[in-house]
């Protein structure tokens, strides 16, 4: 069974604060991606990676920065959260193939006070 | 540009049939999603249609015209757990996902 995890479902984060959001995949994908869900608005890239060491800047990465350095694990960054960073973020897994499907992770409630 | 577009919200009662439709515009054409996302949970797998013409699944089937920029995703003999967000994707001339909102749907009893 395939599995995406993130390391939190829920967090509260101060403005300023830099925060470090995990995203492990088990199913050995080489791609992985970042995504922001806003209400109204479809699911936004932020970062993706094609393979490990390996980063490619989606539609709205300003604010964010990624690693990656093993292959099952992608790291989203906030340097300094702002409160318009308050969003779900949600990481995906997919295998090299473009037509197949993104495995996606739980999601991770961010909150910027 | 690029934008697909889906009703913000649609509702049917249990038992009956309901199509959600999906318009797209994008650079380049690599095929058709359809996810579905249960409140609170991470989007799911639906479908996948690079080819013109009704896919089925079980009680789920998804459309796809690529002349029209067009594709619909039919529910049939509804349950109250398919009250979810459905989502359509489709690919750019990158092979990356442009995602519609995602269309609510409000099963009634």
């Amino acid at each position: 069974d395939v599995k995406v995890t993130q390391s939190s479902r829920y967090l509260v984060k101060r403005t300023g604060e830099k925060v470090f959001l995990e995203c492990v995949q088990d199913m050995d994908h080489e791609n992985m991606f970042w995504y922001r869900q806003d209400p109204g608005l479809g699911l936004r890239l932020i970062y993706f990676s094609y393979d490990v060491k390996m980063k490619e800047k989606g539609d709205i990465p300003e604010g964010y920065s990624v690693s990656r350095e093993k292959k099952e694990r992608f790291s989203l960054i906030l340097e300094s959260a702002s409160t318009n960073q308050t969003s779900m973020y949600l990481c995906a897994s997919r295998t090299g193939d473009v037509i197949e499907t993104q495995y996606f992770g739980p999601g991770t409630r961010l909150l910027v006070l | 540009g690029q934008n697909i577009d889906q009703p913000t919200e649609m509702t049917a009662t249990e038992g009956a049939i309901v199509q959600i439709n999906c318009t797209y515009q994008t650079s380049g054409f690599n095929g058709l999603f359809w996810y579905q996302q249960h409140a609170g949970e991470a989007p799911t797998f639906l479908s996948y249609n690079v080819l013109d013409g009704l896919e089925e699944k079980g009680r789920f089937s998804s459309f796809l015209s690529r002349s029209k920029g067009y594709s619909y995703l039919l529910l049939k003999e509804l349950q109250m757990k398919d009250s979810a967000s459905y989502l359509c994707a489709t690919t750019d001339s990158n092979y990356q996902l442009i995602w519609g909102a995602g269309t609510k749907l409000i099963i009634k009893p």
